[in-house]
């Protein structure tokens, strides 16, 4: 079974750093590339960063870049989300997620999310 | 960035029913339109990529149409587990990947 388990997620000040952890488990983790999405009742959902399967090559969204940093570790089959500067409307639900292989990519298992807050 | 407009924002239907959502993409992304339910307090599912190709596990009653800019989900026979949050999301090949705004799927 595909399981995707979050942690990390705090209460920080703005401008302030968290590192997001994201452990995966149930198939092989290198042979999928994965995503950052978040989810706020002002933004919606929101889809933040990709990282290919190798880890060679990423992605962000223009609101997180310069500030965000996607990462892997396919021995510990392990996603990470280093956060930095962090602003008010950083505020959200943070999942990872799994690439599907299929032509339209969607992401087709989600983890239950942790909670990042950024505020004074 | 590509917008996603979903239509309606809220939906009322009764258990049996068929409804339609609507979404609209900003310009052409061709079939790479996908679909999720999600239920409150749980993460988004997948039910539909590719505009109209079933997600694995995903049962029959929901289909998804379109192309270029305009896409349908449909929901017949209306089940007690269907009332939830619909999203479209679009995969064409410019990112960022976008969501649009949601359907609220509630019963009449």
């Amino acid at each position: 079974e595909v399981q995707l388990v979050e942690s990390g997620g705090l209460m920080v000040k703005p401008g302030g750093s968290l590192r997001l952890s994201c452990s995966a488990s149930g198939f092989l983790f290198r042979g999928h590339s994965m995503h950052w999405v978040r989810q706020s009742p002002e933004r919606g959902l929101e889809w933040i960063s990709l990282i290919s399967g190798d880890g060679s090559s990423t992605y962000y969204a223009d609101s997180v870049k310069g500030r965000f940093i996607t990462s892997r570790d396919n021995i510990k089959t392990s996603l990470y989300l280093q956060m930095t500067s962090l602003r008010t409307d950083d505020t959200a639900l943070y999942y990872c997620a799994r690439s599907n292989q299929a032509q339209s990519v969607g992401f087709d298992h989600w983890g239950q999310g942790t909670l990042v807050t950024v505020s004074s | 960035d590509i917008q996603l407009t979903q239509s309606p924002s809220s939906l009322s239907a009764s258990i049996g029913d068929r409804v339609t959502i609507t979404c609209r993409a900003s310009q052409n992304i061709l079939m790479y339109l996908n679909w999720y339910q999600q239920t409150p307090g749980k993460a988004p599912k997948l039910l539909i990529h590719g505009a109209s190709i079933l997600q694995s596990g995903a049962p029959s009653r929901f289909s998804g149409g379109g192309s270029e800019t305009h896409f349908t989900l449909t929901i017949s026979n209306l089940q007690p587990e269907d009332f939830a949050t619909y999203y479209c999301q679009h995969s064409y090949t410019t990112l960022p990947y976008t969501f649009g705004q949601g359907t609220k799927l509630e019963i009449k």
